[in-house]
């Protein structure tokens, strides 16, 4: 069965600092991946998705950015941390045969101080 | 974008009562699907619809994927005060992209 997991849980990060999130799917070859943010407990923006290896697509102009350096692995990244970028980050992947299926990681808690 | 109407935005209920909540849009869609959210975690699927018209259940939930193709509802009934949490509803676009277009959220309070 596929699985999806997302590393660290949580995170608490000066300002100006660096980010790395990343996102790892088992069971599964060559998934769209997705990276979502949702503040405050409510709504999901979609940040990035990826389609393949290489292959980002960004939803929102920010201070982040995403890789994909392999086919099951996608990272988020920032160079500076923002006090904005706070927030609950998800990482998804979309399940193959009938319809398009997401299916989330288990959250990534993110406090800029 | 193209947006889902979710509705509502939260709900206080007694625990034993049903709960209903629906998602509409001036779109077509192809898919629709039920998510839940309890805190600090991702959202959980409960339901994927496929067909305009279709009727799932999952235990005491209920979802249909609504015969115009522009909304569907999600039913929970005699609810428990395991069922708080925030619902959102998503779809994928007729002739859209692949990616899912997601509802606000329902954030559900279950009183016991």
């Amino acid at each position: 069965s596929q699985t999806i997991h997302q590393w660290p849980a949580t995170l608490v990060q000066p300002v100006g600092s660096p980010l790395s999130l990343e996102c790892t799917v088992e069971g599964t070859s060559n998934p769209n991946l997705y990276w979502y943010r949702q503040a405050a407990g409510r709504g999901l923006q979609l940040l990035f998705y990826s389609v393949g290896i290489g292959q980002i697509s960004s939803e929102v102009p920010q201070n982040l950015s995403a890789s994909r350096p392999q086919d099951r692995q996608f990272i988020l990244s920032s160079k500076k941390l923002l006090l904005s970028d706070s927030g609950f980050y998800l990482c998804a992947w979309e399940g193959q045969g009938a319809g398009n299926t997401i299916y989330f990681g288990e959250g990534s808690w993110l406090t800029v101080v | 974008g193209q947006q889902l109407n979710q509705s509502p935005q939260s709900m206080f209920i007694q625990e034993g009562e049903d709960v209903s909540m629906n998602c509409t849009s001036s779109s077509i869609f192809n898919t629709w699907l039920w998510y839940k959210q309890e805190p600090g975690e991702g959202p959980v699927l409960l339901i994927a619809l496929y067909k305009a018209g279709e009727l799932t259940s999952n235990g005491r939930l209920t979802a249909q994927f609504g015969i115009t193709r522009k909304d569907s509802f999600l039913n929970i009934s005699a609810s428990i005060p395991s069922d708080v949490g925030i619902y959102f509803c998503a779809g994928q676009l007729k002739g859209g992209s692949e990616k899912l277009v997601f509802g606000k959220g329902t954030k559900l309070t279950v009183n016991p």
